[in-house]
């Protein structure tokens, strides 16, 4: 059964980076029909998409987001990291890593789901 | 950018009531759309992709219809195991977007 664990500091200061890694257990993050995408949710809000990225190492980002985002692939360890720079309160949320179907080319929807961790963003 | 809405933001319903949710794309979108449902602190689970395709293990119940702009989700009958936000999300030209969800409680 795929699994996928997010990890990373609950708490990160204003102004610095947010780091989070996904490890990916009972398959290969390597598989050619799969992306690997980021999602996350302020409290009490609905779902954002942050960036998908494939095995090759091919990514794609919210246009929102994209100067401030950077995704990558560590296909040796199994895992997919987030870098969000320059964080301020507003990204406060639950950030979930997901697999994603690779249809016509790109990542279509989220099959799989990590449980969530959550991300303060402090002053 | 194309804008998802959803509409009702909120739906009360009854076990047993069948129940539709409705998504609005502001350009046509084909059929690539999908439907999650959220509880509280969980994860999504994907229930619809491609419109109306039925994910594995998902309730027969649940079935999506719809294309280019309009879609809807419909439950046949509802159990209290539905209660829940339920997502929109359209996939296309390598860009991803979700409704604002509707939140489905008991009347």
């Amino acid at each position: 059964q795929l699994q996928l664990q997010e990890s990373g500091p609950g708490l990160v200061k204003s102004s610095e980076t947010l780091s989070l890694t996904c490890t990916v257990s009972g398959g290969s993050i390597s598989s050619s029909n799969y992306y690997w995408g980021w999602i996350r949710q302020p409290p009490g809000k609905g779902l954002e998409w942050i960036g998908s990225i494939y095995y090759s190492g091919s990514t794609y980002y919210n246009p929102s987001l994209k100067s401030r985002v950077t995704i990558s692939v560590d296909t040796s360890k199994n895992q997919f990291s987030l870098k969000l720079s320059s964080v301020t309160a507003a990204d406060t949320a639950l950030y979930f890593c997901a697999r994603c179907w690779q249809g016509g080319g790109d990542c279509d929807y989220f099959d799989y789901w990590g449980q969530g961790t959550l991300v303060t963003v402090s002053s | 950018d194309i804008q998802m809405t959803q509409s009702p933001s909120t739906l009360s319903a009854s076990v047993g009531d069948r129940v539709t949710i409705t998504c609005r794309a502001s350009q046509s979108i084909s059929s690539w759309l999908a439907w999650y449902q959220q509880k509280p602190g969980k994860a999504p689970k994907l229930l619809i992709y491609k419109a109306s395709s039925l994910e594995s293990g998902v309730p027969s119940r649940f079935s999506g219809s719809g294309s280019g702009t309009e879609f809807t989700l419909t439950i046949s009958s509802l159990q209290p195991d539905d209660f829940a936000t339920y997502y929109c999300q359209r996939y296309n030209n390598y860009l991803i977007t979700f409704g604002q969800g509707t939140r489905l409680e008991i009347k």
